[in-house]
């Protein structure tokens, strides 16, 4: 079974600053997909950022962008120059093909003024 | 406003109860996943149709069953309702066929929050 970890529960950072949420994942597949999911005090689900593990270049929407590392098997999310809004559980996700999207226990993001 | 349609918001019940809840998908998607989030808790996989068939089951109680009717909406029916089933019910559609595994990530609902009193 596949299993999504993200170590750090809670983190904060200064506004306009910037951050990296961790997220480690395991598997034996090597075809794959991983996404970062935020969810605001209003509790919707919102995409962030989705990666697809046989593309080796890293994912980048906008000031969010992510360190995929496959053969650690390690998907980190950095969030540049922070605003309020972003303020957020941000939840790892995976992916196998055909199968449901698995997700990680979430990191809580506050960004401070 | 994602798409997703969930119904109703907010939904207070005693225990031993049984309710229902709705999801109509985004236009288009043929998927529909339900999830369950439990008090400052990550999601956790109900269930998931394709096209009105079961394709999976999570961690689904046997008090709960779901279905997926020919308009594509889904509903999931809890019953016997016990404290700890109170959490936020997400819904959550795809455009693909699970089965041939597009990736694309799913678009979720505003989601239900059940209280069991």
């Amino acid at each position: 079974a596949q299993t999504v970890t993200q170590s750090q529960p809670e983190m904060s950072v200064q506004e306009a600053e910037t951050v990296t949420l961790s997220c480690t994942y395991d598997t034996s597949e090597s075809n794959y997909y991983l996404f970062w999911y935020k969810q605001p005090p209003s509790r919707q689900m919102i995409l962030v950022i989705r990666q697809e593990a046989y593309k080796q270049q890293n994912a980048t929407e906008n000031r969010f962008s992510v360190n995929f590392q496959k053969a650690a098997k390690s998907f980190s999310l950095k969030i540049s120059d922070s605003q309020l809004g972003d303020t957020a559980m941000y939840f790892c996700a995976f992916m196998k093909p055909g199968n449901d999207m698995r997700f990680g226990a979430g990191t809580r993001l506050t960004v401070k003024p | 406003d994602s798409g997703v349609t969930q119904t109703p918001k907010h939904l207070i019940t005693a225990t031993g109860q049984r309710v229902t809840l709705r999801c109509s998908p985004r236009s288009g998607d043929l998927s529909v996943y339900w999830y369950q989030q439990s008090l400052d808790q990550g999601l956790q996989f109900l269930i998931q149709y394709y096209n009105g068939e079961e394709r999976a089951k999570g961690n689904i109680l046997e008090r709960f069953s779901a279905q997926q009717f020919p308009d594509l909406h889904s509903e999931l029916n809890l019953s016997s309702l016990e404290l700890g089933d109170s959490a936020l019910y997400f819904c959550a559609s795809s455009v693909g066929d699970p089965g041939q595994g597009a990736g694309y990530g799913y678009t979720f609902g505003s989601g239900t929050r059940l209280t069991v009193v």
